[in-house]
């Protein structure tokens, strides 16, 4: 059972532009959520994450975004650069101060020059 | 800071044989640490939460006797692949979760485990 979805594998974006790269999940528990970069035969690295209290975070040029009626959140990197082709992980934490993340199947960005 | 090494970084062993797999915290202390797998073109499974001092809790479907994990100290964990086996060959990540308002997992760079 995936209780965090990212439905797509991949995404192509030019440079300067926006990439969105969305999540689904389906447990209601889940309070945090956190987005990872990962590089082949690398371990992921933390990019920016969001409590469910909010509905917004922002550092530089990513913003997430979450819609809890939806249980839908996205990542948002504007203006897209080719460094930040990599697979993108969203992952999901329940409340009660849980450790366990739930990791999406991830979504591969391709930024072209 | 928060840096997490794993050593190896890839290992390729015969059948049967064991295998350990180390996890260290370097500029922190980690009383719980995780150890992940990951298949190709998919998503990072929790195998189990290595708790310093104290048995690890492994997820179901995760055989216990197979994936043997120790956490001695603080900045250490390992993760002992027994008698290995073709379909244990798979991509494993560990992270330690820093203490703090979020309790933020750093991950290490992985190891990636051939079987022959």
């Amino acid at each position: 059972d995936q209780q965090v979805k990212q439905n797509s594998p991949s995404l192509s974006v030019q440079e300067g532009r926006i990439s969105i790269l969305n999540c689904d999940y389906t447990n209601s528990m889940f309070d945090y959520f956190l987005w990872y970069k990962k590089y082949p035969a690398e371990g992921p690295t933390f990019l920016i994450s969001i409590s469910s209290i909010k509905d917004k975070n922002e550092d530089g040029r990513f913003t997430v975004f979450l819609n809890k009626s939806a249980k839908h959140l996205s990542l948002h990197i504007v203006p897209s650069q080719p460094g930040d082709s990599a697979v993108y992980f969203c992952a999901a934490r329940e409340g009660g101060g849980g450790n366990k993340l739930t990791f999406g199947t991830g979504t591969q960005l391709k930024v072209e020059l | 800071g928060a840096v997490v090494s794993q050593h190896p970084s890839r290992v390729i062993c015969k059948s049967g044989t064991s295998v350990k797999i180390e996890c260290r915290s370097l500029d922190f202390q980690a009383t719980t640490m995780f150890w992940y797998r990951q298949f190709p073109k998919k998503s990072l499974m929790l195998m189990a939460t290595s708790n310093e001092g104290s048995k690890a809790t492994y997820e179901q479907g995760v055989e216990k006797d197979k994936f043997l994990i120790n956490h001695a100290s603080l900045t250490l964990s390992t993760l002992t692949v027994t008698s290995a086996h073709p379909e244990d060959s798979s991509f494993y990540i560990c992270s330690a979760r820093l203490a703090g308002v979020n309790n933020e997992q750093f991950f290490g760079p992985g190891t990636r485990l051939t079987v022959l």
